[in-house]
């Protein structure tokens, strides 16, 4: 099992480029979700999935957009990179009526 | 939006030594779960403990034990006898049990384990 892995690990972009932030679960959860990390601010959550097909704006949710593909894969997409949008990404999973979280490895991204 | 607080941004402990990290949050509800997760330098995100709402015994994980106070609406960790390997990111985490997939997380606090 890989659990929750995410590409890239890494990116740097310019302002106004367009990226998609890759995530997928092989452990056949239901829900899943996309984080930011900034310094002194915590996670927030930016979109969640509960199952294939449906989507949720969370705390953060604008300049993003998402995607179920299917139940496997949750991807996130900036349409026009911003400053702002500098931050570490995390997805994360979870399994019906399971208390707890898995998070994938992170991918920190910079928006020059 | 639930409301999740740790007022200290940076904790140290010699090691073997007990430290204790706060939380608060702010919730109408009677039904919730409640975590603590870990982020050491690599970023990766764990879970340390979790504590049922509806539970009145403390959860504990071998070091790590929880003073829940549902009524004062906090959440404290204990970590007993600190290990170097303990020093890392601690956020507190909140999720309603109703209203289930959202979790709202704390502003962390950073631990530093003295030699």
């Amino acid at each position: 099992n890989a659990g929750v892995t995410q590409t890239p690990k890494f990116q740097v972009l310019k302002t106004g480029q367009s990226m998609t932030l890759q995530c997928a679960q092989d452990m056949n959860h239901n829900s899943m979700y996309w984080y930011r990390q900034d310094p002194g601010m915590g996670l927030r959550l930016i979109y969640y999935s509960a199952s294939e097909g449906t989507t949720d704006k969370g705390e953060v949710p604008n300049g993003y957009n998402v995607s179920r593909l299917n139940k496997r894969e949750f991807s996130l997409r900036l349409e026009s990179a911003a400053p702002s949008q500098t931050s570490v990404y995390f997805c994360a999973s979870r399994a019906p009526s399971s208390y707890e979280q898995y998070f994938g490895p992170g991918t920190r991204l910079t928006v020059t | 939006a639930q409301t999740v607080t740790q007022s200290q941004p940076e904790m140290s402990v010699q090691e073997a030594e007990t430290v204790t990290l706060s939380c608060t949050y702010d919730t109408s509800e009677s039904d919730y779960y409640l975590f603590w997760y870990k982020q050491p330098p690599s970023r990766q995100m764990i879970l340390v403990i979790r504590q049922e709402a509806y539970k009145q015994q403390n959860a504990t994980e071998n070091r790590f034990s929880v003073n829940f106070q549902k009524a004062a609406k906090s959440f404290s960790l204990k970590i007993s006898d600190s290990q170097l390997g303990d020093a890392a990111m601690y956020f507190c985490a909140y999720r309603s049990s109703n209203t289930g997939n959202q979790f709202y997380f704390g502003t962390g606090t950073s631990l530093t384990v003295i030699p």
